[in-house]
């Protein structure tokens, strides 16, 4: 069964550091991985989306890396900005497409 | 733009109603999902659909059950309101990702349940 782990569950940093989150699963035979965003109260928006067979996916400051055959991804977010404070998942499709998420890491950046 | 909408955004209802949450899609996606969100809990896979009229349970079936009648459309029906479904509740869809590259999901913008 297909587990997703997110650590640190909190992390707080100054405004303009660079930083990392991290992900981890344990079941590599997975089509993708997709990095989410939440802000209190609210839905899911969709960040990034890596494909299995890419290393890395880019949109603007953020940089999504995966590599599966040891079950992890990172999430790197440069020059952080009090905007980015949100607790941010990332999920899997397990092998019927039913989408298992980790708990999230609540990142608060500090002005 | 992918649209994923949830009937409401706030709810507060009685104990023991019947309660409908509605997600609508438009991005003719075959796989919709109905997830619960608690603090220190995560989400969890209440239902899943893989088509019209097809639904497999998820981690928290119990006490919900679900309807799956057109494709853009799937509802999550607590059957007698209880006060320990207070909750959000987030609809979700996308493509079966066979590594194609669609394998995006999209949310819905989440409904908070208050079962009083």
């Amino acid at each position: 069964k297909q587990e997703v782990t997110q650590i640190p569950a909190a992390l707080s940093v100054p405004e303009g550091e660079n930083l990392v989150l991290n992900c981890s699963f344990t079941d590599s035979a997975i089509y993708n991985l997709q990095w989410f965003r939440q802000d209190p109260g609210k839905g899911l928006t969709s960040l990034l989306l890596i494909q299995s067979s890419q290393r890395e996916q880019t949109s603007g400051r953020l940089n999504a890396s995966l590599d599966k055959s040891s079950g992890r991804s990172t999430l790197y977010i440069a020059a952080s900005q009090p905007g980015d404070s949100a607790t941010y998942l990332c999920a899997v499709p397990n092998r019927d497409d039913k989408i298992i998420f980790g708990k999230g890491t609540r990142l608060h950046i500090l002005p | 733009d992918v649209k994923v909408t949830q009937s409401s955004r706030y709810l507060v209802k009685r104990t023991g109603e019947k309660v409908f949450l509605e997600c609508v899609q438009d991005m003719d996606h075959e796989n919709m999902f109905w997830y619960r969100q608690d603090p220190g809990l995560g989400l969890r896979l209440i239902y899943f659909s893989y088509d019209v009229k097809m639904k497999e349970k998820g981690d928290i079936p119990e006490g919900y059950s679900v309807s799956r009648e057109k494709k853009e459309r799937f509802s999550l029906i607590l059957e007698s309101a209880s006060t320990n479904q207070t909750s959000m509740y987030l609809c979700a869809s996308s493509m079966p990702d066979r590594g194609f590259g669609n394998g995006e999901a999209f949310f819905g913008q989440g409904t908070r349940l208050t079962v009083v």
